[in-house]
């Protein structure tokens, strides 16, 4: 099965700041990628999907690149609403595995 | 409006049985590939297991093949979960969620439900 790694696993920033959030592929997932957002106590929320194509509604500071095996998620100005624990997802084929999720705060 | 809404969970001994079930509104139910995700305590999140449209396949991560059971009824516009043999690391809240767009392939998850609780302790 291919496994997601996402880096790092815990990050504190200013607000301002620009965040970077990466999720490597043991093997090649094409764009079939996805970064969701879950706030403390709540459920998961679609922020992109295709690896790069932001979901409706979701601010323009929020972007993700890559193809194949390495993928990442910026936050271009850190909000303090951005605190959440941000989890990467394949979606090309079962299982449809989450990376381990990367916690940010704010300094 | 688009909303999923979970039931079933509970305090449930090891050994135990449970079936989750999550009530669908506001979209054509039967045309989406659905889903299960559940989350541990304080741990990640973990995709459990999909089912097509019109049921003819199903998929289940390793940890839990051959004791979980997904199932739907796309009369009631209804996702099952049945949990067999629980254990104490099945211990989670369980999210149903539905893919994004009407199709036999995969897609991203675009709408979640707010999860129900399952407990097992002795």
């Amino acid at each position: 099965d291919i496994q997601l790694t996402q880096s790092p696993s815990s990050l504190s920033a200013s607000v301002g700041d620009r965040v970077t959030i990466t999720c490597r592929a043991s093997q090649g997932i094409n764009h079939y990628l996805a970064w969701y957002q879950q706030k403390l106590g709540k459920a998961p929320k679609l922020l992109i999907y295709a690896a790069s194509t932001l979901q409706s509604g979701v601010p323009s500071r929020f972007s993700g690149s890559g193809s194949g095996t390495d993928f990442t998620l910026t936050i271009s100005s850190l909000q303090p609403e951005d605190v959440a624990t941000y989890y990467c997802q394949k979606y090309n084929s079962a299982p449809r595995t989450f990376g381990q999720g990367t916690k940010v705060e704010i300094k | 409006e688009v909303q999923l809404v979970e039931s079933g969970g509970g305090l449930v001994r090891p050994g135990g049985s449970l079936r989750l079930s999550c009530a669908a509104s506001g979209f054509a139910f039967s045309s989406y590939t659905m889903n299960w995700v559940r989350q541990a305590p304080g741990k990640g999140l973990e995709w459990v297991s999909s089912i097509s449209m019109s049921s003819s396949f199903t998929y289940y991560a390793d940890s839990v093949k051959g004791r979980l059971t997904i199932s739907r009824d796309n009369a009631k516009n209804s996702l099952y979960l049945q949990i067999n043999t629980l254990r104490a690391e099945d211990t989670a809240v369980y999210y149903c969620a539905r893919d994004s767009r009407q199709s036999g392939s995969y897609f991203e998850l675009d709408y979640w439900g707010q999860g129900t609780l399952v407990t097992v302790s002795s």
